[in-house]
């Protein structure tokens, strides 16, 4: 059983391009989490998402950022106009229907330049 | 608001003695804790979870962390340490009941440095 998977490893971008970071939660796992790790800090929560439902959106940015996770296919994390400060590491996590632990995948290295 | 505390920035023992990362939370209601750890370059790997029942948890690795509800600790230990325990250390936490998410609440994290 593969466990979540990201990509890309590693991305640059320079300064307002789009950033577009995928994730593909373990087989079974319906629920997905993002979360940002800031140079020197813990993770910080972003998004929860079921299939085609944001169930919590309450540490995204009010500008920019967006999230999906659609019928089929990976969930999309999405940042519009990158600036030098989203540079960053992106988890993703994914957790079954009623298992209270979340399993992470190995991030997204962003850059921006 | 909930929060998570990890008072120490990095924790050093020689490899062969016991171990133990503190942790501290705030959460309203009945909490569920959870330890991970996160090696360089790589996603963070869970290791133990306190949902409820007896106090005492196990986890991977030979780690095991003790709820203390009176004084809201979660500290993570190993009766005995090795090199390869060498690593970032996250205490998490999130609530329970009508409208929680479910999302997950982090200590700054702690960095384990193991001696030979």
């Amino acid at each position: 059983n593969a466990g979540v998977m990201q990509n890309p490893r590693h991305l640059v971008r320079r300064r307002g391009q789009e950033a577009r970071l995928r994730c593909s939660p373990m087989k079974g796992h319906s629920h997905v989490y993002w979360y940002r790790q800031l140079p020197e800090e813990g993770l910080k929560f972003m998004v929860y998402l079921q299939k085609e439902n944001i169930i919590d959106e309450s540490g995204m940015p009010k500008e920019r950022f967006s999230a999906e996770f659609p019928k089929e296919g990976p969930s999309i994390l999405r940042i519009q106009q990158v600036v030098r400060g989203d540079s960053a590491a992106y988890f993703c996590a994914s957790s079954a229907q009623g298992v209270n632990e979340q399993y992470f995948g190995p991030g997204t290295r962003l850059t921006v330049t | 608001a909930q929060s998570v505390a990890q008072p120490e920035d990095q924790v050093n023992v020689a490899e062969g003695n016991p171990l133990t990362v503190k942790c501290t939370y705030s959460v309203s209601g009945n909490p569920y804790l959870f330890w991970y750890v996160q090696y360089p370059n790589r996603g963070l790997q869970f290791l133990l979870k306190y949902i409820t029942g007896d106090n005492l948890v196990k986890g991977s690795y030979g780690f095991e962390a003790e709820f203390n509800k009176s004084q809201t600790s979660f500290h993570l230990k190993k009766p005995s340490a090795l090199v390869s325990d060498s690593a970032l250390y996250f205490c998490a936490v999130r609530s329970h009941g009508s409208g929680n998410t479910g999302k997950l609440i982090f200590g700054q994290g702690t960095t384990l440095q193991v001696k030979p």
